[in-house]
C-alpha cells in the first residue's frame, strides 16, 4: 500500500482558502486518491476522490499533478466547522481493497 | 448514499469481559467490511479486513482469538472483544463501501470502548 506524508496540522482563517498536500511517490497504477475529515469521537466522512487531473465537487477540489505523486485537496472559504483532521488516502479501485490510514493533517479554522 | 451504522456508540465493561460491536451497511450490502481502532490522538490502525461467508483477515500484530470477527449476512459484520482489559480501551471504526469509485469507504459514528 502506498505510504501518505501530510503536514501534521495546519492553521487558518475563516473565509480563507485552505489547501492541504498528500505526497504518495509510490502511488500505483491503479491507486484513486481519496480524502476524508474526521471530527472528535466520529467516523471519517468522505470528502474527495479523484484519480488524475481535478475533481471538483460541492464542498471541496482535489489537484493530482500529472505524475500523480502528490495530490492537494482545497477547502473554499473555510468556516469554523472545518476544523478537523483531514486523511489522504491512497488505494487501489476494487472495492475490496483496504486503505491504510496516515497521520493525517489537523486544520485549526480561527475566526 | 451509502450508510454505515455502528452501534453501541459507547460501551463500559469490566475487565474480562467480552464487548461486542455491530457494524450494519443499512442501505447496501457488503462482502467486505474493514475493522479499526484509533487511540487519542491517534491516527486509525487497520486491524482486519471481514469477509461475508468467510475467515476474517488481520493485520499483523491483532490477536485473531481477542479480537473476534464474523461477517454473517452482506449487512453486518460484528466485532467481539473477548477477554477486554484495560488497554484494549479505544474507539473502534467499521467502514464499507457501495461503490469505491463513486462513494469511497462509508465509516460508521464508531464505538468508545471504556473497560474499567
Amino acid at each position: 500500500l502506498a505510504k501518505t506524508t501530510q503536514p501534521i496540522s495546519m492553521d487558518s482563517y475563516e473565509g480563507q482558502e485552505v489547501n492541504i498536500t498528500c505526497s504518495h511517490n509510490n502511488i500505483a497504477t491503479n491507486d484513486y486518491i481519496t480524502w476524508y475529515q474526521q471530527f472528535p469521537s466520529q467516523g471519517p466522512r468522505f470528502i474527495i476522490q479523484g484519480y488524475k487531473t481535478k475533481v471538483t465537487n460541492e464542498v471541496a477540489s482535489l489537484f493530482i499533478p500529472a505524475d500523480r505523486k502528490s495530490s492537494t485537496l482545497s477547502l473554499p472559504r473555510v468556516s469554523l466547522s472545518d476544523t478537523a483532521v483531514y486523511y489522504c488516502l491512497v488505494g487501489d479501485q476494487t472495492n475490496a481493497g483496504k486503505s491504510t490510514f496516515g497521520d493525517g493533517t489537523t486544520l485549526t479554522v480561527k475566526p | 448514499g451509502a450508510v454505515v451504522s455502528q452501534h453501541p456508540s459507547w460501551v463500559i465493561c469490566k475487565s474480562g469481559t467480552s464487548v461486542k460491536i455491530e457494524c450494519r451497511s443499512l442501505d447496501f450490502q457488503a462482502t467486505t467490511m474493514f475493522w479499526y481502532r484509533q487511540f487519542p490522538k491517534q491516527s486509525l490502525m487497520l486491524m482486519a479486513t471481514s469477509n461475508e461467508g468467510s475467515k476474517a483477515t488481520y493485520e499483523q500484530g491483532v490477536e485473531k482469538d481477542k479480537f473476534l470477527i464474523n461477517h454473517a449476512s452482506l449487512t453486518l459484520s460484528t466485532l467481539t472483544v473477548t477477554s477486554a482489559h484495560p488497554e484494549d480501551s479505544s474507539f473502534y471504526i467499521c467502514s464499507a463501501t457501495r461503490d469505491r469509485q463513486t462513494y469511497g469507504y462509508t465509516f460508521g459514528s464508531g464505538t468508545r470502548l471504556t473497560v474499567v
